[in-house]
């Protein structure tokens, strides 16, 4: 089955700066890769996703770029500010549609120092 | 306000006793499903559900029953809880088009 690893599981940052968190899945077969944010005392919260058809995709400070060949994804947030701090999930997903099984990776502890 | 709302959000209860976590969504999703979250773990699916009266077991199905009799509903049921089922458990639900929009949780202590 799949199987979603996620790097750094901790990651500080000062404000303003960039901030990049990197999974691998290892299902060939996966082509929906959602990322969530999940602050402290919430539920997660969908921020972008990406299909296999695209390579990258932006909204506003967040970008992800995603490459199947090696089976890695990657979150990028630029200009990061202090509401940016959150734990940041990415998961991998075997079909089109989000119904299908989505493997979560274990989560990244972003902390942005004002 | 769209929202999926789950109840309680705080749970202690004894081992054996059966119990039942609800979950409701208002904005008409076909897709349902259950997560419990666990540190160093991540979100791991416990069962989901792609309409009414269809349903199929997650990665971590064991000890949990749900059922799908209504669209907006979906709750999750422990018959016999026991202390490794002690977690935070997330319920959510999607339009099948994109990912889950998730409740606020429900932190359940089996003792």
């Amino acid at each position: 089955g799949e199987n979603v690893e996620q790097h750094p599981s901790t990651l500080s940052v000062q404000e303003g700066d960039s901030a990049v968190i990197k999974c691998t899945y290892s299902d060939s077969a996966s082509n929906y890769f959602p990322w969530y944010k999940q602050e402290l005392g919430k539920g997660p919260q969908l921020i972008i996703d990406i299909r296999s058809n695209v390579g990258e995709k932006k909204d506003q400070r967040i970008a992800v770029t995603l490459n199947k060949t090696a089976k890695h994804f990657s979150l990028h947030i630029t200009e990061t500010q202090p509401e940016d701090s959150a734990v940041y999930f990415c998961a991998a997903g075997g079909k089109e549609t989000s119904y299908d099984k989505v493997i979560f990776g274990p989560g990244t502890s972003l902390s942005v120092i004002p | 306000e769209a929202q999926v709302t789950q109840n309680p959000r705080y749970l202690i209860t004894v081992t054996g006793k059966k119990l039942t976590v609800t979950c409701s969504q208002n904005m008409n999703h076909e897709y349902m499903s259950w997560y419990r979250q666990d540190p160093g773990l991540g979100l791991r699916q416990i069962y989901y559900s792609m309409n009414v009266e269809v349903t199929d077991k997650g990665d971590v199905p064991e000890g949990y029953k749900v059922s799908r009799k209504e669209k907006r509903n979906f709750p999750l049921i422990l018959e016999s809880p026991s202390p490794n089922q002690t977690s935070l458990y997330f319920c959510a639900s999607s339009p099948g088009t994109r990912g889950y929009t998730f409740g606020s949780g429900t932190r359940l202590t089996v003792v």
